[in-house]
């Protein structure tokens, strides 16, 4: 069964970078997408961006300027950057396995797996 | 953007109740929602997708319809450990947008 587990700073400086992992165990991270959601505190959820096999991404333009998630197949572990933080991006960050099931002619997608989230605090 | 309203934001039921939940696009995403239900603390769960489709493993209990602009979630028969916040998500087109949420609380 395949499992996710966020690792990194849970306090980071503003105007410094956020920097998260996640780790994919019990399965290939080859052939699926892979996003990583937030959640301020007491809030909602954001959808932040995803990665393919591939490399190919897709951003929140809310955020694009600011985002960077890359891949290391070689260690099953994907992970994402944030730059410059302000205490805005202050949130619960989690990453997720973004399924692509064909239904018909059309792909639908939907995040099956998830990690636990990472708290992540910025302040000076 | 696409925008997902839910309504309502917060309910509360008994054990027993059935229960709906409504989400609204801002403009047409055919059958391309999903359903998650987190509780305090966890991760969110799919229930649904493809607007209808339920995951597995998910009971029988939740179903979901709709298409286009308007989406339901339903609960048959509450239990107890559906006391949750419940959210959608369209997947039709980028960037992907949650709901506000529906916090589903015990009356």
């Amino acid at each position: 069964q395949v499992q996710l587990q966020e690792s990194g700073p849970g306090l980071v400086k503003p105007s410094e970078t956020l920097s998260l992992t996640c780790t994919v165990s019990g399965g290939s991270i080859r052939n699926y997408f892979w996003s990583w959601v937030r959640q301020p505190p007491g809030k909602g959820l954001e959808w932040i961006g995803y990665i393919y096999n591939s490399g190919s991404t897709n951003y929140n333009p809310s955020l694009k300027s600011r985002v960077t998630i890359s891949l290391d197949t070689s260690k099953n572990q994907f992970s994402l950057r944030l730059s410059p933080v302000t205490a805005a991006d202050t949130a619960i960050y989690y990453c997720a396995r973004d399924e692509r099931v064909t239904m018909g002619v059309y792909y639908q997608h939907y995040m099956d797996v998830w990690g636990e989230g990472a708290t992540v605090t910025v302040s000076s | 953007d696409i925008q997902l309203t839910q309504s309502p934001s917060f309910l509360s039921a008994s054990v027993g109740d059935r229960v709906t939940i409504t989400c609204r696009a801002s403009q047409g995403i055919s059958s391309y929602l999903a359903w998650y239900q987190q509780k305090p603390g966890k991760a969110p769960k799919v229930l649904i997708y493809a607007a209808s489709t339920l995951q597995s493993g998910v009971p029988s209990r939740f179903s979901g319809s709709g298409s286009g602009t308007e989406f339901t979630l339903t609960i048959s028969s509450l239990q107890p450990e559906d006391f949750a916040t419940y959210y959608c998500q369209q997947v039709n087109s980028f960037p992907r947008t949650f709901g506000q949420g529906t916090k589903l609380e015990i009356k």
